[in-house]
């Protein structure tokens, strides 16, 4: 059963890089088949895709983020992680890791979520 | 890339079915067969319910159901149950290579 779990600081200043990891189990990271991807959802708002990436390190980056966001994979570890730049209160929200089948572009496993809170 | 519209809330009683609209531009919901759905419930992971547009995942329900005309996709719940009560989100591939979800609609079981 494939499993995927979000880490990182719960808690991040103003102005600084929030950075996740995301380690997936029951699977491998380095399957041909798949992409990897991170959404965040803000206190009592919707989703938003954030960037999604292939093994072979290939991204796909949201294009209100694109300039803050690098997403990179650990194939040894069997991880992919999510930096995120210059974050502000506004970034505060729980951030998801999940895959996608490649050319099919639907989350079909979810992490559970974790929370970063921007705040000084 | 501006999210998809979806209705704010929408209710039904046991037993009714219910309809969530996703309303999108020819650049992603009208161009592709890429539309999926996902169900939240508070404190929860989103769940996946429909995938490319019509197809449900293994374990949902036959009760859940899609459909997409033109820029709009929907989503149907029949025999409504208070289990349904949740968030629900669209989301669609679009033109540039990038996914994007709808605002999300409130679905309450009366």
């Amino acid at each position: 059963q494939l499993q995927l779990q979000e880490s990182g600081p719960g808690l991040v200043k103003p102005s600084e890089t929030l950075s996740l990891t995301c380690t997936v189990s029951g699977g491998s990271i380095s399957s041909s088949s798949y992409f990897w991807g991170w959404i965040r959802q803000p206190p009592g708002k919707g989703l938003e895709w954030i960037g999604s990436l292939y093994y072979s390190g290939t991204t796909y980056y949201n294009p209100s983020l694109k300039s803050r966001i690098t997403i990179s994979v650990d194939t040894s570890k069997n991880q992919f992680s999510l930096m995120l730049s210059s974050v502000t209160a506004a970034d505060t929200a729980v951030f998801y890791c999940a895959r996608l089948l490649l050319g099919r572009y639907f989350f079909e496993y979810w992490g559970q979520g974790t929370l970063v809170t921007v705040s000084s | 890339q501006s999210a998809l519209t979806q209705p704010a809330s929408v209710s039904g009683s046991p037993g009714q079915s219910i309809t969530i609209s996703c309303t999108g531009t020819s650049s992603d919901v009208g161009g592709y067969n890429y539309v999926s759905w996902y169900q939240q419930h508070p404190g929860k992971a989103p769940k996946l319910m429909i995938y490319e547009v019509t197809n449900r995942p293994s374990g949902v329900s036959n009760r859940f159901s899609g459909s997409k005309s033109g820029n709009t996709a929907s989503l149907t719940i029949s025999g409504l149950q208070a289990e349904d009560e949740a968030d629900y989100y669209c989301s669609s591939y679009t033109s540039i290579s990038t996914v994007v979800f709808g605002g999300g609609t409130k679905l309450t079981v009366l």
